[in-house]
């Protein structure tokens, strides 16, 4: 079960705007809808982002994310230290049916 | 505002079974499809398992087919995850979350139970 690529970490100061890719494949990524999630230190996950670009009510429009071919990214400007987290990217993989693969996370922290 | 309460974690041992119970309230449970995540200390997300809306539906992750059974009880909206032949590698925080279509986000996460096979 290959899961889309993403950078272990990136940071930023606050106020920067720091960019966080995933890298999948023709039959997740590239046949899919993305989805993003941010995991704060010991809490749950919480939707960040859906279908590709979409952000749920509550979500500041700081958060952005794109999709092109089997890639994504998520960009976040005038970081904030709250924003310091876990990032996840996720799409369903049509190599086997009905499967989710998430992204191997990008922690983000704030300098 | 949607709420979902993980609950029935706990220590077992190698081989042993557990079930776990997601408890839903906030929104109409039986038009959602229910996802199970798991996270292994200091890892991580996973996908587990996924049910459709009404139990017709229902898929797995490799490391569990064939060990883990979801389902669903829409009058007590409550899902279920059996967990049997459980193995040291199945420890974990366990998350469950909604979607309103099944091909779709996951939109709410319970704050998740933690299962540990020592």
């Amino acid at each position: 079960q290959s899961a889309p690529t993403q950078p272990p970490s990136v940071s930023g100061t606050p106020g920067q705007t720091v960019s966080i890719s995933c890298s999948g494949s023709n039959s997740d990524i590239g046949s899919n809808t993305v989805d993003w999630y941010q995991q704060l230190p010991g809490m749950a996950p919480r939707l960040l982002i859906y279908k590709n670009d979409q952000r749920p009510s509550g979500v500041p429009d700081r958060f952005s994310a794109s999709k092109s071919g089997t890639s994504a990214s998520l960009a976040v400007r005038g970081l904030q230290y709250e924003d310091e987290a876990d990032y996840y990217c996720a799409a369903w993989d049509d190599s086997l049916p009905g499967r989710v693969v998430f992204g191997g996370g990008t922690r983000v922290t704030v300098l | 505002q949607a709420q979902l309460v993980e609950s029935g974690g706990g220590v077992v041992q190698p081989g042993k079974s557990l079930r776990l119970s997601c408890a839903g309230s906030g929104f109409l449970f039986r038009s959602y499809g229910i996802h199970w995540v798991r996270q292994a200390p200091g890892k991580g997300l996973e996908w587990v398992a996924v049910i459709s809306y009404d139990g017709t539906k229902e898929f797995y992750g490799d490391s569990v087919k064939g060990r883990f059974t979801v389902s669903r009880d829409n009058s007590n909206a409550t899902a279920y995850l059996q967990m049997n032949s459980l193995r040291h590698d199945d420890t974990a925080r366990y998350f469950c979350a909604n979607s309103d279509t099944f091909w779709g986000w996951m939109e709410s996460w319970g704050q998740g139970t933690l299962v540990t096979v020592s």
